[in-house]
């Protein structure tokens, strides 16, 4: 079965300081993975995937198999940046039938 | 088109009775998806449909639940005899298919609180 750890319930870092969300999955075959995110009063929202390789507000993300991990990157927050941050797994790429599988998410918290 | 539209936001039920939600996809998305979210968990998947037909059931969908797509366009989520346990929130979600198929756009989800 699969599985997405997030350890870390509650990150808080000052504002200018690098930020890591740690995000590790099992998954016996090539997974597809994502990082969506959660802002006060606001709605899940997608913050970008694995396949993109793209930087999104400044965050970025690396799959790396080997460790299984797809920790969640950006070398300097911003205020603006604490949300609710949810690691997710799809067992299939491009047409995925089993729908997402979530972490527990990390409450990231900037301070000023 | 306003996104992904969830109805009602609150319901407060007793033990035992049944509830309807109702979700509103983006039109153009032919793929939604049912979520329960509760507190300090993040969503489990529950269900989702390809157009009218639902390719897919969780575990965590007992029999009490039943979810319905019959134009496939808006969804129900029905629970019968509701539990305690089913406090929750749940989440609507709807994408395209192929390459789209895992980047969902979410509701704003439908708070269940059973007494």
């Amino acid at each position: 079965a699969q599985r997405v750890t997030q350890p870390e319930k509650l990150l808080s870092v000052f504002k200018g300081a690098p930020v890591e969300l740690k995000c590790n999955y099992s998954y016996s075959g090539s997974p597809e993975l994502f990082w969506y995110v959660q802002y006060s009063r606001q709605r899940l929202q997608l913050l970008l995937r694995h396949i993109s390789r793209e930087s999104i507000k400044g965050f970025t993300a690396d799959l790396n198999k080997g460790e299984t991990s797809f920790h969640l990157k950006k070398p300097f927050a911003q205020e603006e940046d604490s949300a609710m941050y949810y690691c997710a797994l799809s067992s299939y790429s491009g047409g995925g039938a089993d729908g997402l599988t979530f972490g527990k998410g990390t409450h990231l918290i900037i301070q000023p | 088109d306003t996104g992904v539209s969830q109805d009602p936001r609150h319901k407060i039920t007793k033990r035992g009775q049944n509830v309807t939600f109702r979700c509103d996809p983006i039109s153009e998305h032919n793929r939604l998806y049912w979520y329960r979210q509760t507190l300090g968990q993040g969503p489990e998947f529950l269900t989702y449909f390809q157009n009218e037909a639902q390719l897919e059931k969780s575990r965590l969908l007992s029999d009490r639940f039943s979810a319905e797509r019959p134009k496939g366009s808006f969804s129900t989520l029905e629970i019968q005899r509701t539990e305690q346990g089913d406090s929750a929130m749940y989440l609507c979600a709807s994408s395209l298919g192929g390459a789209g198929a895992n980047v969902l756009t979410f509701g704003a989800g439908s708070r269940l609180t059973v007494l």
